[in-house]
């Protein structure tokens, strides 16, 4: 089955405590992309990878990192977890061509809780 | 820099009503424009998109949306809405210049009522 997994779904830390969730998909797009949704204000992309080593910040990268070695993993890292990164994250992906141009496939989500 | 603004966080509508949300967008160069659904507890889905070509664009679901230029809109409507409509409706936006970034709408919360 072709999909996006995210793990962990929930996670509840503590401030400070570097953390990773990771995205995976199975359909060898060559694009992915994290975002954050909050209430009232829609998702806010992250980061994105074009491909293998190729990475761009979004419209609120900072306190994330991202690494793209892999075509088909696309982990978001947080070295020191804030507050105000509790969020529902998720991960996109997407082809660069064809007739599935610019469509992205979501992953399911994961709920950060930072204390 | 483009934008996206959804007028309305939440819409009511009876079954079989229109369902209309609206959506207009800023950019400087032609946009690529698109709308997602969300159900409860799940992902986004993608509904239908504009690239390039015919301006009304037929989705999934029963839903479309027409892309106007001159109003900078691409507002999404479906004549009928049935129950399973239920769910929040969010526009976004990429410019054909710049493919990877991603613009998303402040998202619509549909209701529908017997």
């Amino acid at each position: 089955e072709a999909q996006v997994t995210q793990n962990p779904r929930y996670l509840i830390t503590v401030t400070g405590k570097k953390l990773t969730v990771t995205c995976s998909q199975n359909m060898n797009h060559e694009y992915m992309s994290w975002y954050r949704q909050d209430p009232g204000l829609g998702l806010r992309q992250i980061y994105y990878s074009m491909n293998v080593e190729v990475t761009d910040k979004g419209d609120v990268p900072e306190g994330y990192k991202v690494s793209r070695k892999e075509k088909r993993n696309f982990p978001l890292i947080l070295e020191s977890p804030s507050p105000n990164q509790t969020s529902l994250y998720f991960c996109a992906s997407s082809f660069l061509g064809g007739s599935s141009y610019n469509e992205q496939f979501f992953g399911p989500g994961t709920r950060l809780t930072v204390l | 820099a483009q934008s996206v603004t959804q007028l309305g966080s939440h819409v009511s509508v009876s079954e079989g009503a229109l369902v209309l949300l609206r959506c207009n967008y800023s950019s400087s160069v032609p946009p690529y424009l698109f709308w997602y659904v969300q159900y409860p507890n799940q992902g986004l889905q993608l509904l239908l998109k504009y690239t390039t070509g015919a301006t009304l664009v037929k989705g999934i679901n029963g839903f479309e949306a027409e892309f106007k230029k001159s109003e900078t809109s691409f507002h999404l409507t479906k004549p009928s809405a049935h129950m399973s409509d239920a769910a929040e409706y969010f526009c976004a936006v990429s410019e054909s210049d710049s493919w990877g970034k991603f613009q998303f709408g402040a998202g619509t919360q549909v209701v529908v009522t017997p």
